[in-house]
């Protein structure tokens, strides 16, 4: 079955240090990758995605993530967190069918990022 | 902006009732989607459609059904709401092989 793991309930990390969200994948082929972020009492909100090319891509508000293939991974990071980055995070991820991508989206369960002044 | 809007933010509903949530995008997006959050859980897809009238199941079909006549307006139905079916519904909408957008979400409560 397809599907996308994010391992950690919620991560904690001090003001000012970096931070990394952790995703994993289990689909067919060469998925499209996607970070979502949601304030509390807010929608989703789109972050950054991978579709192809350079393994590392850059989104919004300095966030960043690794694309690795051979992990089947797909890691947000970001190299000074802010306070104002709390928030729950996911992963999610379009699997490619034989003819192309589907445009069924497939979530994770989520990550809540603490960080702390 | 693309818009993507939810009928309701709040919702109470009786136990048996039909229940309709309604979403309407105004991006021509051909992909429209239907989630419940709970906490812990995700977000879990529950119907897509990808064209008028086409739908295709998620992981949590039962007790759903959906509707799309035109490509703007996607609706979600509870043919009789339980309690169970208590949460967090969300709506997007997308191109192909590209972000989702998604509006602010319909907490309905069944009591």
């Amino acid at each position: 079955a397809q599907s996308v793991a994010q391992p950690e309930d919620q991560v904690n990390v001090a003001e000012g240090n970096p931070l990394t969200v952790k995703c994993t994948y289990s689909v067919s082929g060469n998925p499209y990758l996607f970070w979502y972020v949601q304030y509390p009492n807010r929608g989703l909100q789109f972050l950054l995605k991978y579709i192809t090319g350079d393994n590392l891509v850059k989104g919004s508000y300095g966030f960043e993530a690794e694309f690795n293939k051979s992990q089947t991974s797909f890691h947000l990071k970001k190299p000074s967190a802010l306070v104002s980055d709390s928030a729950l995070y996911f992963c999610a991820v379009i699997p490619l069918d034989g003819s192309g991508n589907t445009g069924k989206l497939i979530f994770g369960q989520g990550t809540t990022l603490q960080v702390k002044p | 902006d693309v818009k993507v809007t939810q009928s309701s933010r709040y919702l109470v509903k009786r136990t048996g009732e039909k229940v309709f949530l309604e979403c309407v995008q105004d991006m021509d997006h051909e992909n429209m989607f239907w989630y419940r959050q709970d906490p812990g859980l995700g977000l879990r897809l529950i119907y897509f459609s990808y064209d008028v009238k086409m739908k295709e199941k998620g992981d949590i079909p039962e007790g759903y059904s959906v509707s799309r006549e035109k490509k703007e307006r996607f609706s979600l139905i509870l043919e009789s709401a339980s309690t169970n079916q208590t949460s967090m519904y969300l709506c997007a909408s997308s191109f192909s092989g590209h972000e989702a957008f998604f509006g602010q979400g319909t907490r309905l409560t069944v009591v």
